[in-house]
């Protein structure tokens, strides 16, 4: 199972830009990354799916270099707003009897004023 | 607009006492899966379907139970709740996948927070 690594908590301010950086050492073949953020008391909201390269939306980026052991996510300038849990996810998005969709313990954002 | 639904939001049950949960969605996706989070931990998967299809995760308890009875519903029964069961509950439905290649993202509902006392 492609178990997930990111760093428990970080701090920014607004108007910053964050990267969080997941480490997924033994993510398979057929794995996607996908990353979720999450409020308190609100269920996980996606944000941004790869499976290689670069991938760009409306709200953030997201960096998988070529033997995609890791992946980075970036927020461009921060709010307040952006204050929030961020989940790495790795597997395929279909949960089957090998458990595939293993939450991280995911990395919780501070943005400052 | 499309959405996930669970109620209700907030549940107390007694220690012992069955409890269902319900969740539905008019994403009409094929799959809907329930997981517990508890306070400052990462969602944890129970059990899933795809379509009528159920699977259950290896170290799911046998006390959590599920239906679906139709595509739009999908319920979680904990037959002895225990103290152990209080948590958020969160319902998550995607599309299927059409090949190995190809994935889609989970729609969360805003969870049902479960008190057993």
């Amino acid at each position: 199972l492609a178990k997930t690594t990111q760093p428990i908590s970080m701090d920014s301010y607004e108007g910053q830009e964050v990267n969080i950086t997941c480490s997924h050492n033994n993510i398979a073949t057929n794995d996607y990354i996908t990353w979720y953020q999450q409020f308190p008391s609100q269920g996980p909201r996606f944000i941004i799916q790869g499976y290689k390269t670069k991938v760009t939306n409306e709200v953030a980026s997201l960096f998988i270099p070529a033997d995609r052991k890791s992946s980075t996510l970036s927020l461009p300038r921060v709010s307040l707003s952006d204050t929030a849990v961020y989940y790495c996810l790795v597997g395929l998005n279909y949960g089957g009897s090998q458990g595939n969709l293993i939450f991280g313990k995911g990395t919780k954002l501070s943005v400052k004023p | 607009d499309a959405m996930v639904i669970q109620n209700p939001r907030y549940q107390v049950t007694q220690f012992g006492k069955p409890v269902t949960l319900s969740c539905s969605q008019t994403l009409n996706h094929n799959v809907m899966y329930w997981y517990q989070q508890k306070s400052s931990q990462a969602p944890k998967l129970l059990f899933h379907y795809y379509d009528k299809d159920f699977n259950n995760e290896a170290d799911t308890p046998d006390n959590f139970q599920s239906r679906r009875p139709n595509t739009s519903f999908c319920f979680l029964d904990i037959r002895s709740p225990g103290l152990g069961d209080a948590a958020m509950y969160l319902c998550a439905t995607s599309r299927d996948i059409q090949t190995n290649f190809n994935s889609y993202e989970q729609y969360f509902g805003p969870g049902t927070r479960l008190t057993v006392t």
